[in-house]
């Protein structure tokens, strides 16, 4: 059991480069997610997907776009690299899902990954 | 999702407790306490979470006064793997997407 896998872990691009990011989670989870955290600064959530099939915008959407490929994995792609998208960059995963019982609590607990720092030149 | 407020940074001595504080005075009845750490260059770690009662895991526990305006997170015998920025994050439970409004953090650094 993995949990969160991302891939790669470094990369550097050269503005106007184009790269898809790649997050999958082995935990059957429903919901998945991207973060940016720029130094010094908490995340800021960019895209997220609330279940397979459908993907909705965060915070700071722009320059992004992403494809929930199936329920295990979530990519992150930038079609056109900029020197504001040097980050780091997190999937996170979480269970999600079903009513407000008692089981519920657990469920929207979020997991990450260990994160892909980019840079672009 | 109600706004936090934590310190920027605090100090604790390996062996000793950490109390973390964290003020949400707009909390609302539906939001849960959500606590999260991030160690240098990680992703962040799920710490505990509560609605109203106090909650322990193996992890911490967490302390919300009656009006649920704060909460303290403890870590009851801090090591220096402990060193981390803790978040303390107010949101809704159970919603039908889950994200999470992070902030400044508290800065803990444990000394030997």
């Amino acid at each position: 059991n993995a949990g969160v896998t991302q891939t790669p872990k470094f990369q550097v691009l050269k503005t106007g480069q184009s790269m898809t990011l790649q997050c999958a989670q082995d935990m059957n989870h429903n919901s998945m997610y991207w973060y940016r955290q720029d130094p010094g600064m908490g995340l800021r959530l960019i895209y997220y997907s609330a279940s397979e099939g459908t993907t909705d915008k965060g915070e700071v959407p722009n320059g992004y776009n992403v494809s929930r490929l199936n329920k295990r994995e979530f990519s992150l792609r930038l079609e056109s690299a900029a020197p504001s998208q040097t980050s780091v960059y997190f999937c996170a995963s979480s269970a999600q899902g079903g009513g407000l019982a008692g089981g519920q609590r657990r469920t929207d607990t979020q997991y990450f990954g260990p994160g892909t720092r980019l840079t672009v030149l | 999702d109600a706004k936090t407020t934590q310190p920027p940074s605090m100090d604790c001595a390996e062996g000793r407790a950490a109390n973390l504080p964290c003020n949400h005075s707009t909390i609302s009845g539906n939001e849960y306490v959500y606590w999260y750490r991030q160690i240098h260059s990680q992703g962040p770690q799920y710490i505990i979470h509560g609605l109203k009662n106090n909650e322990t895991n193996e992890m911490a526990s967490l302390i919300i006064t009656e009006d649920r305006k704060s909460s303290t997170l403890i870590l009851p015998h801090a090591t220096l793997r402990d060193t981390a920025v803790y978040y303390c994050i107010v949101r809704v439970g159970g919603t039908s997407y889950g994200k999470l409004t992070f902030g400044q953090g508290t800065i803990l650094t444990v000394h030997p």
